[in-house]
């Protein structure tokens, strides 16, 4: 069964405090791993799409990276705007011809001014 | 701009009465998908169709039905909600057989059930 785990679960920054958020997984057979942007009350925002171990995407503050086990995104000089929850999504099971992610729960992140 | 339609964005209903949530794309994509998320937890997938080939989770509820009449529409009825049915439902739509399937959100609708 895929799993993904991400941490921590919450975190707390100052503003301009860079820091990084970790999202784990065990899947059989990764297409793609996605990082999404949550606002509170509002469905999830696409970031970032990473397919192969040592792939790097970046956006602004955040930038987004991939090993053969976990993911990395990184918040430089985060500012207050930034804060939300981060979700992260593996894809690799098959399904009715899709390809069906498999959710984190996500880091809550607040960055305070 | 293309995008994910979620109507109502906040739905209260009584519990035991059926309620029916909207979705509508324009982004011409063939996949949609309805999600649960309950507070501080990951999307929990209900089912999805695949053009017009609807694949349900082995572990969604009877409870919980869906109707896509169009490439654009998709509906998600509750036939009778109970208490532990209040969360926010997610539509997501993607185009499978590209190279990224990736999924994209509509805002999502509050349901309340009291």
């Amino acid at each position: 069964e895929d799993q993904v785990t991400q941490s921590p679960e919450a975190l707390r920054l100052q503003e301009g405090e860079s820091s990084s958020l970790n999202c784990s997984y065990t899947v059989s057979g990764l297409r793609g791993l996605f990082w999404y942007r949550q606002d509170p009350g509002k469905g999830p925002e696409f970031l970032f799409t990473l397919y192969s171990a040592g792939e790097e995407k970046e956006k602004e503050r955040l930038k987004a990276t991939l090993t053969k086990k976990e993911s990395f995104l990184h918040i430089t000089a985060p500012k207050p705007e930034d804060s939300a929850t981060y979700l992260c999504a593996v894809q690799a099971r098959a399904s009715g011809g899709s390809y069906i992610p498999t959710f984190g729960r996500g880091t809550s992140l607040i960055v305070h001014p | 701009d293309a995008m994910v339609i979620q109507n109502p964005r906040y739905q209260v209903t009584q519990f035991g009465k059926p309620v029916t949530l909207s979705c509508s794309q324009t982004l011409n994509h063939n996949v949609m998908y309805w999600y649960q998320q309950k507070s501080s937890q990951a999307p929990k997938l209900l089912f999805h169709y695949y053009d017009k080939d609807f694949n349900n989770e082995a572990d969604t509820p009877d409870n919980f039905q869906s109707r896509r009449p169009n490439t654009s529409f998709c509906f998600l009825d509750i036939r009778s909600p109970g208490l532990g049915d209040a969360a926010m439902y997610l539509c997501a739509t993607s185009a499978s057989g590209t190279s990224t399937d990736t999924q994209y959100f509509g805002p999502g609708t509050r349901l309340t059930v009291l």
